[in-house]
C-alpha cells in the first residue's frame, strides 16, 4: 500500500520555464510535507517543507503548494535551471509519534538547455 | 553538511555472508534511519532509531537487523545476504520531533552487491 505516490517517474522542461512535480497522498493523518532533491551517487538533500496548517511555503525559486482536501501536494520550481536536474523525492510525516517518513518514488526533472 | 558517514560506501559479498553497514553522525541528533533505494520503489525505510537502545522496524525490516549502543552509531546487519538485498543503503538523522524542524540528512549512501 503506497502511502505516499508520484505518479510521473519523469519530466523534462525547458530553461527557464516552470517545472511542477507533484504528490499524492493517502493517510489523512499525515501532518508534515518534505521534498528532497538526489543527484546521481549522493544523498538526497532536503529542499522544503510544509506543515498542514499552511497552504503555501516558498523558498526562493522553490514554492511547495498543498492542498489537504484533495491529499496533494506540488513543487514549483521557477525559473528552472540545468542545475535542477535531479531526482525529487516527496515524503510525509506524522509529527506526533510515530518518527517515520514515507517517500514516494520519485520523479527525475530534467531541465534542458 | 550535516556531519553523517557511511562505511563502506561499496561492497561486494556472497549471497549467505553475513554484512554489516555502519553509519556515524557528529550532530548528536536523536533519531536515525536506514533507508533501501531502489529503482521503482524509492527511498523505503527498513529499521529507524529513535534513541540509545530503542528501535523500531520500518516497511521493509525482513532479513535485517540493527543496533544502536551510543547516540553516534547506528548498525545495519544483513544477517545472511541475499541478492534481493543488492541495493544501495542510506542512513539518516533527524532531530525534529518535538523540536518543531522535521528536516532529514541523509548520508552519501553505501552500494551493496550481494553476488
Amino acid at each position: 500500500d503506497q502511502q505516499v505516490k508520484q505518479n510521473s517517474p519523469s519530466l523534462s522542461v525547458q530553461e527557464g520555464r516552470i517545472s511542477i512535480l507533484n504528490c499524492d497522498y493517502t493517510n489523512s493523518m499525515f501532518d508534515y510535507f518534505l521534498w528532497y532533491k538526489k543527484y546521481p551517487a549522493e544523498g538526497p538533500t532536503f529542499l522544503i517543507s510544509i506543515s498542514s496548517i499552511k497552504d503555501k511555503n516558498e523558498d526562493g525559486r522553490f514554492t511547495v503548494f498543498l492542498n489537504k482536501s484533495a491529499k496533494h501536494l506540488s513543487l514549483h520550481i521557477v525559473p528552472s535551471q540545468p542545475g535542477d536536474s535531479a531526482v525529487y523525492f516527496c515524503a510525509a510525516t506524522l509529527t506526533s509519534g510515530t518518527y517515520k517518513y514515507i517517500f514516494g518514488t520519485g520523479t527525475r526533472l530534467k531541465v534542458l538547455a | 553538511d550535516a556531519g553523517i558517514t557511511q562505511s563502506p560506501r561499496h561492497k561486494v559479498t556472497e549471497t549467505g555472508t553475513p554484512v554489516t553497514l555502519r553509519c556515524h553522525q557528529t550532530e548528536n541528533h536523536r533519531y536515525m534511519y536506514w533507508y533501501r533505494q531502489d529503482p521503482g520503489h524509492g527511498l523505503r525505510l527498513i529499521h529507524y532509531s529513535y534513541g540509545v537502545k530503542d528501535t523500531d522496524k520500518g516497511e521493509v525490516s525482513d532479513g535485517y537487523s540493527v543496533s544502536r549502543s551510543k547516540t553516534e552509531d547506528f548498525l545495519l546487519t544483513l544477517e545472511s545476504a541475499t541478492s534481493s538485498q543488492t541495493s544501495v543503503y542510506f542512513c539518516a538523522i533527524s532531530d525534529g520531533f518535538g523540536q518543531g524542524s522535521y528536516e532529514q540528512y541523509f548520508g552519501p549512501g553505501t552500494r551493496l552487491t550481494v553476488t
